[in-house]
Formats: structure tokens, sequence, C-alpha cells
């Protein structure tokens, strides 16, 4: 599993709250990924971290941004949830940037009622 | 948009036969492809990848071909059995999508759900 956490693993919470989603890494890679996952989608990258306080826009980010102050940790914020965030949410992190292979967390199951 | 796509969401194999799933892209500037399984309630597990430059690789039980021509990816699992039961995804980089110096993003098909028959 590459010793990658994500936590919380399900998470309700109510629209217009704010929710952080936390993602651990044991192994000190450079790349860490946060996607979404919905029926009739697939996998969409939210926003993307390649380095301590390095992060970028992926497909879908409006709704929802992102920190990483330590290599191991990258939180994903929604800082005013909204129904159509209700999804699973995973984290990835690459091993080697020239193969671009990623390996992906257990997932975090995100109600927003 | 150019994406990633599957040509069926649901593949129904005989236990012991071989699968096929396939996946179209029609993004030209990807040079690197991924196929994923995901077991419910868990997260995508890679299985096999291959760059463009490739036009068949194998792993155990599984193989991968491209056809750049049509821009068709495959995936092939020999001898099927009631653990590959799950959702298979193909994925590609997205080198003109993604800026940021790292490693790009990957775009995913929507997935084909591979059912094991007794």
């Amino acid at each position: 599993d590459a010793g990658i956490t994500q936590s919380p693993r399900h998470k309700v919470t109510e629209t217009g709250t704010p929710v952080t989603l936390r993602c651990h890494q044991t192994e000190n890679h450079r790349y860490m990924y946060w996607y979404r996952q919905d029926p009739g989608h697939g996998l969409r990258l939210i926003h993307y971290s390649y380095g301590v306080k390095d992060t970028d826009k992926g497909e879908v980010s409006d709704g929802y941004s992102v920190s990483r102050s330590k290599t191991e940790d990258f939180l994903l914020t929604l800082e005013s949830a909204t129904s159509s965030q209700t999804s699973v949410y995973f984290c990835a992190i690459s091993v080697d940037s020239s193969t671009y292979e990623q390996y992906f967390g257990p997932g975090t199951r995100l109600t927003v009622t | 948009g150019e994406s990633v796509g599957l040509h069926l969401p649901t593949l129904s194999v005989q236990e012991g036969d071989n699968s096929i799933i396939n996946c179209a892209y029609s993004n030209s500037a990807s040079d690197y492809f991924i196929w994923y399984k995901q077991e419910s309630g868990k997260g995508p597990q890679f299985i096999i990848d291959i760059r463009s430059n490739m036009d068949k690789r194998q792993g155990q039980r599984v193989t991968v071909l491209l056809n750049k021509t049509v821009k068709h990816l495959s995936l092939q699992i020999a001898a099927t059995q009631p653990g590959d039961s799950a959702v298979y995804f193909c994925a590609e980089n997205s080198p003109v999508m993604y800026s940021g110096g790292g490693a790009d993003g990957l775009t995913f098909g929507k997935g084909t759900h591979l059912i094991i028959q007794p």
C-alpha cells in the first residue's frame, strides 16, 4: 500500500461546514495527489503536490484547497462543503516521476447532507 | 475535451477463460498508460503500464497491448480467476494539462466492471 493512510475513512458533514481530509505517507515520496471518485466519472484529479509548499490545481479544483507543510502530509480542505462534494476521495503518491506510476490510499468516503 | 474512455461498462467471463478489457484514448500527446484494478471498498491498485514506444508488455497473467494508430489500449487477463473480479481502469498521463514541474496527473477512464462466472 506504499505506506499511505487517509483520515478519516468516513465522514458525514452538513452543507456549509469546513472539512479537512488528511493523507499521510511514511516513505518520503515527493509527489502526492488528491482524486475524487464518482459514479460515471471515474477518478478525477483535484490537486497535486510536487514538494513541500509546492502544489498545483487539477481538473476539478474549484471548491477545494490543499496544503503541504511536511513531506509526509498532504491535506485537502473543503472550505464550505456542498452536496456536490459528496464523493470518495483518494490520495495517491508517485514513487517515480519518470514512470507516472501512482499508488493509492484506501480512500475517504465523504457525505455532505 | 480529450479523455480516456472504455468500450464496455461491464464484462462477464467464465472462470478460466481469458478476459479482454478495452480502452480508447484521444489525447495524442499521451505517452504513458497504466491499468489499475479496484476492488470494492479499496483504492485502485497498479497492474501494469506501457510507454508509447512499445506495442505490448507482459506481466504475470496480464498483457497490455497498445495500438497508437487507432488510439486503443487493451488489458488481457489469462485464465481469469474469482479474485480478478473488480473494476478495471485505464489511465493516461496528461502532459499538456498540468504544469508545475513535477510528475503529471493521470486522466482515468470510467472503468469496466469484470464479473467472473463460476
